[in-house]
């Protein structure tokens, strides 16, 4: 089965930048999302097909994409980013959709 | 814009049970709609989804026809019937919109989820 791969955890100071990575076999093939989730509440999409930001969404996150992984960019991250993160993806040819594990952001 | 999910309650293994949500701020009838299961702790699993007309985009495997996704326009409503539960089907559901226009499923707006615990 299809599955992506991101780092359980990621840590910075507030100011920092944080860069969250997620790999897929496929992913040179299709688009990747990204979604937050504070402790809590629903998931929020922050970035679409690869490096798009929906409105609302402030502009230090930003998205990028080449070959086999996908990176979720936090430029000069602020303490209510602290949040879960998930990439999600499709698998090629197939109706397969995967989350990947999700990685905690800590911004302290 | 907001959807509101209902029906989470403790079951037996072997049981079933009907979820519910309800949209509102938004015309339902144009979007297609899906559910993301979120096992306590951990990360978001796609369970199925239906277009706007009713279409099926495929179910998770682990559905293996147990689950069936549906819909009432009318009633701004979407619904996941769940049969032949599993303590492994333990989980939030999360009702979420498919993003328009878009050519692969993803979704744009989601539900604080609601909470099936299979126990016996």
């Amino acid at each position: 089965s299809y599955e992506l791969t991101q780092p359980p955890s990621v840590s910075v100071s507030p100011g920092q930048t944080a860069r969250i990575t997620c790999s897929g076999d496929d992913l040179p093939k299709q688009y990747t999302f990204w979604y937050q989730q504070k402790s809590g509440q629903a998931p929020v999409l922050v970035i679409f097909e690869d490096n798009k930001r929906p409105s609302g969404i402030p502009e230090r996150f930003s998205g990028s994409s080449s070959g086999t992984m996908a990176t979720l960019t936090i430029d000069g991250a602020q303490v209510e980013d602290e949040a879960d993160y998930y990439c999600y993806s499709a698998a090629s040819g197939s109706n397969v959709k995967v989350f990947g594990e999700g990685t905690k952001l800590t911004v302290l | 814009m907001q959807l509101v999910e209902s029906g989470g309650s403790v079951v037996r293994p072997g049981g079933s049970l009907r979820l519910s949500c309800v949209a509102s701020g938004f015309n339902f009838e144009d979007y297609g709609m899906g559910w993301v299961r979120q096992i306590p702790g951990k990360g978001l699993e796609w369970v199925g989804g239906i277009n706007w007309n009713g279409a099926r985009p495929g179910d998770a495997d682990f559905v293996k026809g147990r689950f069936t996704v549906s819909r009432d326009n009318a009633q701004n409503a979407l619904y996941l019937e769940m049969n032949s539960l599993r303590v492994e089907d333990t989980a939030f559901y999360h009702c979420a919109r498919r993003a328009p226009a878009a050519v692969i499923w993803y979704f744009d707006l989601w539900g604080r989820g609601t909470l099936v615990t299979v126990s016996s």
